[in-house]
C-alpha cells in the first residue's frame, strides 16, 4: 500500500530533551516536507526537501531540523524541544508539488 | 507568492443541504489547486485538484469545486450533505509543478452537519 508513515504518533516529552520523529514513503516520492499544524493556523510548513541531500526551510523552521539521506526517509530533529513546540505534525510527499501531497497520519507532540 | 483564504472557519448545514465551502487564492502565475479534508485523528486526504484542464473538477465523494480565475475563487461544493461529510476541509495552491515549489494551505473550515 503507497502511504507515507511516521513515527510515533503521540509523544509527550519535556522542556530541552532531543527528538526525532521518523517519517518514511513508499512511492519513491522526490518531494518531502514537514507541516505544523495549530489551531486557526492551518498548516504551516517548517522545512521540504526537493531530493536526497537538498533541503530547504519552510515559513517556520526555527528550532527544527532535518535531514535527507535516503530518498525514502525525512526525519524531523528537535534538538531542544521548548512548550511552544507542542503541536500536530504531519510529514507529507509529492512527486511534484502540482500532484499534490500525500500526507502520514500525524504526530501529536507536548513538550511539557 | 501565491496565498489562500478560505471565508468561514466554522460552516453548519442541515445532512441533505448544499454545502458551499469558500476559497479564494492569490497568484503570480498560473495555480494549481487543491482541497484536502482532514477526519478527526486522521492525516489529511486529497479531496480534489484543479491542474490547469476542465475549471469544474470532480473528486471523491460527491464534492466537486469550480476554478473561476475572474473571482480567484475555487469554492468546495456538495449538492446533499451527509452526515459522514462532517469534517475539516483546507483549501491550498501551489504555483508551479515543480518539485521546488511550495503548497501554502489556508486555515481550513470546520464542516459541521445538523441532523
Amino acid at each position: 500500500e503507497a502511504q507515507v508513515t511516521q513515527n510515533p504518533r503521540y509523544l509527550i516529552t519535556v522542556t530541552g530533551k532531543k527528538l526525532t520523529v521518523t517519517c518514511s514513503q513508499n512511492m519513491n516520492h522526490e518531494y518531502m516536507s514537514w507541516y505544523r499544524q495549530d489551531p486557526g493556523l492551518g498548516l504551516r510548513q517548517i522545512y521540504y526537501s526537493m531530493n536526497v541531500e537538498v533541503t530547504d526551510k519552510g515559513d517556520v523552521p526555527e528550532g527544527y531540523k532535518v535531514s535527507r539521506k535516503e530518498k525514502r526517509n525525512f526525519p524531523l530533529i528537535l534538538e531542544s524541544p521548548s512548550p511552544n513546540q507542542t503541536s500536530l505534525y504531519f510529514c507529507a510527499s509529492s512527486f511534484g508539488t502540482g500532484d499534490g501531497y500525500t500526507f502520514g497520519s500525524g504526530t501529536r507532540l507536548t513538550v511539557v | 507568492a501565491q496565498s489562500v483564504t478560505q471565508l468561514g472557519s466554522h460552516v453548519s448545514v442541515s445532512e441533505g443541504a448544499l454545502v458551499l465551502l469558500r476559497c479564494n487564492y492569490s497568484s503570480s502565475v498560473p495555480p494549481y489547486l487543491f482541497w484536502y479534508v482532514q477526519y478527526p485523528n486522521q492525516g489529511l486526504q486529497l479531496l480534489l485538484k484543479y491542474t490547469s484542464a476542465a475549471t469544474l473538477v470532480k473528486g471523491i465523494n460527491g464534492f466537486e469545486a469550480e476554478f473561476k480565475k475572474s473571482e480567484t475563487s475555487f469554492h468546495l461544493t456538495k449538492p446533499s450533505a451527509h452526515m459522514s461529510d462532517a469534517a475539516e476541509y483546507f483549501c491550498a495552491v501551489s504555483g508551479s509543478y515543480s518539485s521546488a515549489s511550495k503548497i501554502i494551505f489556508g486555515s481550513g473550515t470546520r464542516l459541521s452537519i445538523r441532523p
